[in-house]
């Protein structure tokens, strides 16, 4: 069985600094890797994703993740948070066995920025 | 392009009332799913379909139902709608050729179960 842990449901940074959002992973296989944001009363929108190759993946918005292995972490990160980055942030693994992918979510972080 | 679109946005249930929420994707994407989010929980999986005609049982299927008679909708049943049915409803699809790739998400239907 697969499980996502995401430390911390809720994190505030000031306008400017680091984002740093956690996330650890359990699963039996290599696992593929994902991370969305939800906008307050929207749907889930992919930020980036790992599947094979390069470990540091670069998402949108000025979003990257770096996959490790020997840590089982899929971290986060954006070097300057903007007041638009508040939102909620989910981990996700993919369960690559069977004829469909299934997700499971971390329980999510909750981004804060301040001015 | 609509992407994935769920119909209600919003509903209010009694105990034991029943109700359908429908997915419909413009994608031509095989694979569907229905999650359900709750405070805390994250997204847990109900019930998915891997094309026309089938479904699947997902983390959390007791109390709802599913049909996808045609390939771009997805509904979800309550057939004796419960106060711990209230939550936040996702729909999402995903093409088979990425299904462990991405998966795309309709924006949501909130109900409430009194």
């Amino acid at each position: 069985a697969q499980s996502v842990t995401q430390l911390g449901s809720h994190v505030s940074v000031s306008e400017g600094a680091l984002v740093l959002l956690r996330c650890n992973y359990s699963s039996s296989v290599p696992p593929y890797l994902f991370w969305y944001v939800q906008y307050p009363n929207q749907g889930l929108q992919l930020l980036l994703k790992y599947t094979t190759g390069a470990t540091l993946v670069k998402g949108i918005n000025g979003f990257e993740a770096e996959f490790k292995k020997s840590e089982t972490s899929f971290h986060l990160t954006k070097p300057s948070a903007h007041m638009s980055d508040a939102a909620e942030y989910f981990c996700a693994v993919s369960d690559k066995t069977g004829t469909a992918s299934k997700l499971t979510f971390g329980t999510g972080t909750r981004l804060q920025v301040t001015l | 392009n609509a992407g994935v679109t769920q119909t209600p946005k919003f509903r209010v249930l009694k105990t034991g009332q029943s109700m359908t929420l429908l997915c419909a994707q413009d994608m031509n994407h095989e694979y569907m799913y229905w999650y359900r989010q709750d405070p805390g929980m994250g997204l847990r999986l109900i019930h998915y379909s891997v094309g026309e005609g089938t479904t699947a049982k997902g983390e959390v299927p007791d109390g709802y139902n599913v049909s996808r008679l045609k390939k771009q909708n997805f509904l979800l049943g309550l057939e004796s709608a419960a106060p711990s049915q209230t939550s936040v409803y996702f729909c999402a699809s995903s093409p088979w050729w990425t299904s462990y790739f991405e998966q795309f998400f309709g924006p949501g239907t909130r109900l409430t179960v009194l």
